[in-house]
């Protein structure tokens, strides 16, 4: 089965704790993405990363850390100097590496909620 | 700054009509567009991209894009009402390096 997983499904996190989101793809897609939507509004972009060992930051990047140590893995982390880290998380990936021509598609999301 | 602009509604269409959403965009350097669909807690399912201008249909789906006016649009013929849910214009700006720019949505009401 192909696709993009994403983990845990929900996670709670009290105030002053970083915490990890994972997200694996097995579509040997180069570029992955972190976005970030909260209730009524649509996805902004924290990082992105189109190339192992490499990644750029995203509109809203304050408050978090990536990797890429693999090309199918691209944790994000929400540290404890993110403000207001409640929101649902979406993780995306797309074959070729940004450009115009390129398509996302999306794993299943992680909920955040800070305590 | 890129801006994405839709009419957050709900846009309430009958069962069996044809639902039209439409989005502008402020970068009219913009290359492509996409339209996502998206139910209540889930995560954003692709529906249709577009480049080019004029229409672009797929089954019940049609995307309209007019550069010069810097709109696209989205067309759902014979609407059901799983066509209900949330939906997403994003678009890429430029050579795509900073990913796609996401309007807030439209949230679409099919009434049986």
């Amino acid at each position: 089965d192909g696709g993009i997983t994403q983990s845990p499904k929900y996670l709670f996190r009290k105030e002053g704790q970083n915490v990890t989101l994972s997200c694996e793809q097995n579509l040997n897609h180069d570029a992955m993405y972190w976005y970030r939507q909260d209730p009524g509004q649509g996805l902004r972009l924290i990082y992105y990363s189109q190339i192992v060992n490499d990644f750029q930051k995203g509109d809203i990047a304050e408050g978090y850390s990536v990797s890429r140590e693999k090309k199918e893995s691209f944790p994000l982390t929400v540290t404890s100097a993110q403000k207001n880290p409640t929101a649902f998380y979406l993780c995306a990936s797309s074959p070729l590496g940004a450009g115009p021509l390129d398509t996302q598609y999306f794993g299943p999301g992680t909920r955040l909620t800070v305590l | 700054q890129k801006e994405v602009e839709q009419n957050s509604g709900p846009l309430s269409v009958p069962e069996g009509a044809i639902a039209s959403l439409n989005c502008t965009y402020s970068d009219r350097g913009s290359q492509s567009f996409f339209w996502y669909r998206q139910y209540s807690g889930k995560s954003p399912e692709l529906i249709m991209f577009i480049y080019s201008n004029g229409d672009k249909e797929d089954g019940r789906f049609t995307a309209q894009l007019n550069k010069a006016s810097q709109y696209v649009s989205l067309l759902i013929r014979d609407s059901q009402p799983s066509d209900s849910a949330t939906y997403l214009c994003a678009v890429i700006a430029g050579g795509g390096a900073d990913g796609l720019t996401f309007g807030k949505g439209t949230h679409l009401i099919i009434q049986p």
